[in-house]
């Protein structure tokens, strides 16, 4: 299986900050990764598909960067509903695996 | 709007069994890969399964091959989860999710929990 990491695991961000959330998997996954922001009781919503392409509706602050087996994940400027824990999953091949979660919070 | 809904969770002894489902509505279900994913209280995302549009092609996480059936009905929109031999790792919020890859969207989860 392929196994994800993110780093940092925790984040303490403020307003304003430009953020970047890395994940690594343990082999080249090309460019299928998908990024996911889960907030506190909610569903996960898809942010990002392709490694870099914007979902519909989901604000051009976010954006995300990298193939084969690093990612990132950057916020430009954080805003208050930005706080929440955000997971990268490859669906590179079987069984698909997601990676830990970074949750960022307020400083 | 696409909206899925699932239902079938609720408490259960470990041993037991449970089917969950997944209504569809908003989309034609038989056009999409659809998928169940889980978390447990407190942790990360796992994914469990997925099946094709037709039902022709099925994968599943190493942790329910076995125990976990996926299965559809694209008549009914539905989407089910055949869950045997629950173990107490197996409690979760259970989502269902249209498509194979990056899935968008999720349903708002079904709660399992297997207990004594």
């Amino acid at each position: 299986d392929i196994q994800m990491t993110q780093s940092p695991s925790i984040m303490s961000a403020s307003v304003g900050d430009r953020v970047a959330i890395t994940c690594r998997a343990s082999q080249g996954i090309s460019n299928s990764l998908a990024w996911f922001q889960q907030k506190p009781g909610k569903v996960p919503k898809r942010l990002i598909y392709g490694a870099s392409s914007l979902q519909s509706g989901v604000p051009s602050r976010f954006s995300g960067s990298g193939s084969g087996t690093e990612f990132t994940l950057t916020i430009s400027s954080l805003q208050p509903e930005d706080f929440a824990t955000y997971y990268c999953l490859q669906h590179y091949s079987y069984p698909f695996t997601f990676g830990p979660g970074t949750k960022v919070d307020i400083k | 709007e696409v909206q899925l809904v699932e239902s079938g969770g609720g408490l259960v002894q470990p041993g037991g069994s449970l089917r969950l489902s997944c209504e569809a509505s908003g989309f034609t279900l038989y056009s999409y890969w659809m998928t169940w994913l889980r978390q447990a209280p407190g942790k990360g995302l796992e994914w469990v399964a997925n099946i094709k549009q037709d039902g022709s092609d099925i994968h599943y996480v190493d942790s329910v091959k076995g125990r976990f059936t996926i299965s559809r009905d694209n008549a009914k929109n539905s989407l089910h989860l055949q869950m045997n031999s629950l173990r107490v790792e197996d409690t979760a919020i259970y989502y269902c999710a249209r498509g194979q890859y990056g899935v968008d969207p999720w349903g708002q989860g079904t709660l399992v929990t297997v207990s004594s």
